[in-house]
């Protein structure tokens, strides 16, 4: 099984500020035929089901704001947020697809400093 | 608009049975693949297994293989998730998603979740 990993737990950042969520995969996703690595994020705020940010890695999900952008490969891959706003408020979630077996981290709790 | 619409919220006893579901509007519901998702209380996602509606083909995550049944009727465009014998730790909200990768009309297993239901709350308590 593929374990996904995030760091930090918790981040607490100044509005404005550029917010940075770690992910790292116990394997490679990178899928070597097409090139695509198999990583998705969500945010998920209190009280809602999680939502699509981004797909691939680095594709913003239509609607995302461009604040949201991802970065990475292989096994290791990053979430930033250039410009925290309030409404940003929330639970951070990495996900593989590279195995059916699909593996959520754990979760990076975002908060306003 | 695709949208998935779950079930209400359940309050039930250990041992006994349930089936929540969620139904898919606004996109060909027979051609992409549905996936139930947990999350106990406080905790992260934890991904349950996949179904095919368009034939039915499951996919379980070996957690979760023998402790649920997943089905689907593709004549009402609905996603069952269902227990024989609740226990208190099946306690969660679950949740089910769309995997969302197609390309060339055909609908892949490796996808990310990109519509999600609002979530079913099941409380098991005696």
């Amino acid at each position: 099984d593929i374990v996904m990993t995030q760091s930090p737990d918790s981040l607490a950042v100044s509005l404005g500020e550029r917010a940075t969520i770690n992910c790292k995969s116990s394997q490679s996703v990178l899928y070597s035929s097409n090139n695509k690595n198999y990583l998705a994020w969500y945010q998920q705020k209190p009280g809602q089901p999680p939502k699509l940010l981004i797909y691939w890695a680095s594709t913003r999900e239509s609607g995302v704001p461009d604040r949201f952008s991802g970065s990475g490969s292989g096994t290791d891959f990053t979430l930033t947020i250039s410009s925290l706003q309030a409404e940003d408020v929330a639970v951070y979630y990495c996900q593989q697809y590279y195995s059916t077996l699909y593996s959520f981290g754990q979760g990076t709790k975002l908060e306003i400093k | 608009e695709v949208q998935l619409v779950q079930s209400g919220a359940e309050v039930k006893k250990p041992g006994e049975s349930l089936k929540i579901s969620c139904k898919g509007s606004g996109y060909s519901f027979t051609s992409y693949w549905i996936g139930w998702v947990r999350q106990m209380p406080g905790k992260g996602l934890e991904w349950m297994g996949i179904i095919y509606p368009g034939d039915s083909d499951t996919r379980y995550s070996p957690s979760f293989q023998g402790q649920v049944t997943i089905s689907a009727d593709k004549s009402i465009s609905t996603a069952y998730l269902q227990w024989s014998s609740l226990k208190a730790s099946d306690t969660a909200m679950y949740y089910c998603a769309r995997l969302g990768y197609c390309t060339n009309g055909v609908c892949y297993t490796r996808g990310y979740f990109d519509y999600w239901g609002q979530g079913t709350l099941v409380t098991v308590s005696s």
